[in-house]
């Protein structure tokens, strides 16, 4: 089966544009989580989708992130507008049930000058 | 913030078993601990969890103590290709969603 896959691999942007990054679970999977790892600190959670709907946002930041999974299926997080302590590498990760362990996508590696 | 404490590095040699200990002291009953390792430029890789009875499958062993206080990850026979940065986890999700709290890991290095 094909694995999560996440696009870009590799975004450079300026501080105050916007990005989007885009995240397709494995086929079948209800469950996608988004997880990041900025500069010099520890993987950290996001959020967590069930289907289309939000189960869980505590890790969002602040309100410069959104993260949507119309339809149940592929996820976008958008930054808007990008700020440096944003750059980082973004994570999407699913899983075909609840407490199934997490099949992690190799991320987006966001670069924010 | 993590609730494990692992070594920040360690070395093995290729071919050998490599045992990677790791302390949960405050871990409740009905927690789970995982482990993952992540691979340069990869995602995190999913390896194998338990509750409190110890656990094998095709990439790993799991050994956790009767008081479930530390767990020990054994990878039997070491290969180059399990150089990587492993972490244990207690899950904290609630429901068993998979929100992971991640530490900095143990950085195994895999030596020929």
């Amino acid at each position: 089966e094909a694995g999560v896959t996440q696009f870009p691999s590799h975004s450079v942007i300026e501080k105050g544009q916007t990005v989007t990054l885009r995240c397709d679970p494995i086929s079948g999977h209800d469950n996608l989580y988004w997880y990041r790892r900025v500069m010099g600190k520890e993987i950290k959670f996001l959020l967590h989708f069930v289907k289309e709907s939000k189960q869980d946002e505590s890790g969002m930041p602040n309100n410069r992130f959104l993260a949507e999974r119309t339809g149940g299926t592929y996820s976008t997080l958008k930054v808007q507008p990008a700020e440096l302590e944003d750059s980082g590498v973004y994570f999407c990760a699913s899983s075909i049930r609840i407490n199934s362990p997490l099949h992690f996508g190799n991320g987006t590696r966001l670069t924010v000058t | 913030d993590a609730k494990t404490t692992q070594p920040t590095s360690m070395d093995c040699a290729e071919g050998r078993a490599a045992n990677l200990p790791c302390n949960h002291s405050t871990i409740s009953g009905n927690e789970y601990v995982y482990w993952y390792r992540q691979i340069h430029s990869q995602g995190p890789q999913y390896i194998i969890h338990g509750l409190k009875n110890n656990e094998t499958n095709e990439m790993a062993s799991l050994i956790i103590t009767e008081d479930r206080k530390s767990s020990t990850l054994i990878l039997p026979h070491a290969t180059l290709r399990d150089t990587a940065v492993y972490y244990c986890i207690v899950r904290v999700g609630i429901q068993g969603a998979q929100k992971l709290v991640f530490g900095q890991g143990t950085r195994l290095t895999i030596n020929p």
